[in-house]
């Protein structure tokens, strides 16, 4: 029973538009939600995260958003760089923090020139 | 160190022979996590460390899995028998609780 949904295995986006990566979770116990970022052969690193106590975190570019109601959130990068181009696995943790993560199967972002 | 240094960086086994994976963490990090990835699936969680507490084993996939952290120092994953199945990048991550993972680059293991 898979807790973290990213139902799109892959995504392609031109250079200079906006990149919408989406994430469904069925935990509703879930209160913190994280995006990594992985690149071939190196291990995920932290991109962005928002509190459930939140509908909306803005980082540079990152922006990601949640709907509680829906148990969706989404991340979107504008404009989309050619840098962006890896692989975008969404996290989920019950408890506030970032301890004990569920991760969904990733997104490969694809940025076309 | 700097980061979360894992070893070896790749390792091609034969099927049946057993295999250590070891993790050195970030100094300091109370929590240590072992997660694998393969091929075309997603993060599957294995074990967690916190500190001196037992270790949640709940995502182990079978007894041939096993592993074990010294302290707040050294974790090595150990694969008994291993199978064409158990091909898959190993990674670790260590966090200070509440503080979010810093992630390895993970084991790259191949059974031939």
């Amino acid at each position: 029973d898979q807790q973290v949904k990213q139902n799109s295995p892959s995504l392609s986006v031109q250079e200079g538009r906006i990149s919408i990566l989406n994430c469904d979770y069925t935990n509703s116990m879930f209160d913190y939600f994280l995006w990594y970022k992985k690149y071939p052969a190196e291990g995920p690193t932290f991109l962005i995260s928002i509190s459930s106590i939140k509908d909306k975190n803005e980082d540079g570019r990152f922006t990601v958003f949640l709907n509680k109601s829906a148990k969706h959130l989404s991340l979107h990068i504008v404009p989309s760089q050619p840098g962006d181009s890896a692989v975008y696995f969404c996290a989920a943790s019950a408890g506030g923090g970032a301890d004990g993560l569920t991760f969904g199967k990733g997104t490969h972002l694809i940025i076309q020139p | 160190g700097a980061g979360v240094s894992q070893s070896p960086s790749n390792k091609v086994t034969e099927k049946g022979k057993d295999v250590e994976l070891r993790c050195d963490p970030i100094s300091g990090h109370t929590a240590l996590y072992w997660y694998r990835q393969r091929l075309g699936q997603g993060l599957e969680f294995l074990i967690y460390f916190q500190g001196n507490s037992a270790p949640d084993k709940s995502g182990l996939p079978s007894d041939r899995f096993s592993a074990e952290r010294t302290g707040e120092s050294v974790s090595t994953l150990t694969i008994q028998r291993t199978q064409q199945e158990d091909s898959a990048v190993y990674l670790c991550a260590s966090s200070l609780r509440q503080r979010g993972y810093t992630f390895g680059s993970g084991t790259r293991l191949t059974v031939v």
